[in-house]
């Protein structure tokens, strides 16, 4: 059991490429999340999903797209990748209850856009 | 929408000493509140979280309490060690019965340091 798992840890962009990070979690979870975090920033919500086939828009989205094809795999896009989105960018999953249940996070991508 | 105020930004301790992270929240609605705590390089993990029908929870040497009329949460680590040393962030959330998991809305952290 891997938990969530992201792939790359490490990239660097040209200002103007594009690419996409992919999140694969392995516990059956129904939601899952892509944030980037800044210095005193916190964690600010990119986009979010809720089951297979459904996106969603969080705080940031603006220059990110987002697809959730399978169950399992969460994909984030950058189609023109600026400065501003150098961060460090985690993935996260649940599953649904009752009440609200702990996010469990993948171990981040950092990516530098020069 | 919800907002989620951490304090303080830093924060250093003697190892043995308490440690204690206060946060604010906006939304009355909101039901849950986790913490979560980031070493360097690392992912954040959860350590202790908190749902609005108690008023304190404790596993081991920390602590949450919740006041709900003041809307807001702590975190209390007692007899710190160097190793507690990393950033906190507290987090708020809220989830109608039957409705769809909502949203944590982060605080913007706390780094802890714990001088040996």
């Amino acid at each position: 059991n891997a938990g969530v798992t992201q792939t790359p840890k490490f990239r660097v962009l040209k200002t103007g490429q594009s690419m996409t990070l992919l999140c694969a979690q392995d516990m059956n979870h129904e939601y899952m999340y892509w944030y980037r975090q800044d210095p005193g920033m916190g964690l600010r919500l990119i986009h979010y999903s809720v089951g297979e086939g459904t996106t969603a828009k969080g705080e940031v989205p603006d220059g990110y797209n987002v697809s959730r094809l399978k169950k399992q795999n969460f994909l984030l896009g950058l189609e023109s990748a600026a400065p501003s989105q150098t961060s460090v960018y985690f993935c996260a999953s649940t599953t649904t209850g009752n009440s609200n249940q702990p996010q469990h996070f993948g171990d981040g991508t950092r990516l530098s856009i020069l | 929408g919800e907002n989620v105020e951490q304090h303080p930004s830093t924060l250093s301790v003697q190892e043995g000493d308490s440690a204690v992270i206060k946060c604010t929240y906006s939304d009355s609605a909101s039901n849950y509140f986790p913490w979560y705590k980031q070493e360097l390089g690392k992912r954040p993990q959860l350590i202790i979280d908190i749902r609005s029908n108690v008023g304190e929870k404790k596993d081991q040497r920390i602590a949450v309490t919740l006041n709900k009329t003041a809307k807001h949460f702590s975190l209390h680590i007692t007899e710190t060690q160097p190793e507690d040393s990393a950033v906190y962030f507290c987090a708020a959330s809220k989830k109608e019965y039957g409705g769809s998991q909502g949203n944590l809305i982060f605080g913007k952290g706390t780094k802890l340091s714990v001088k040996p």
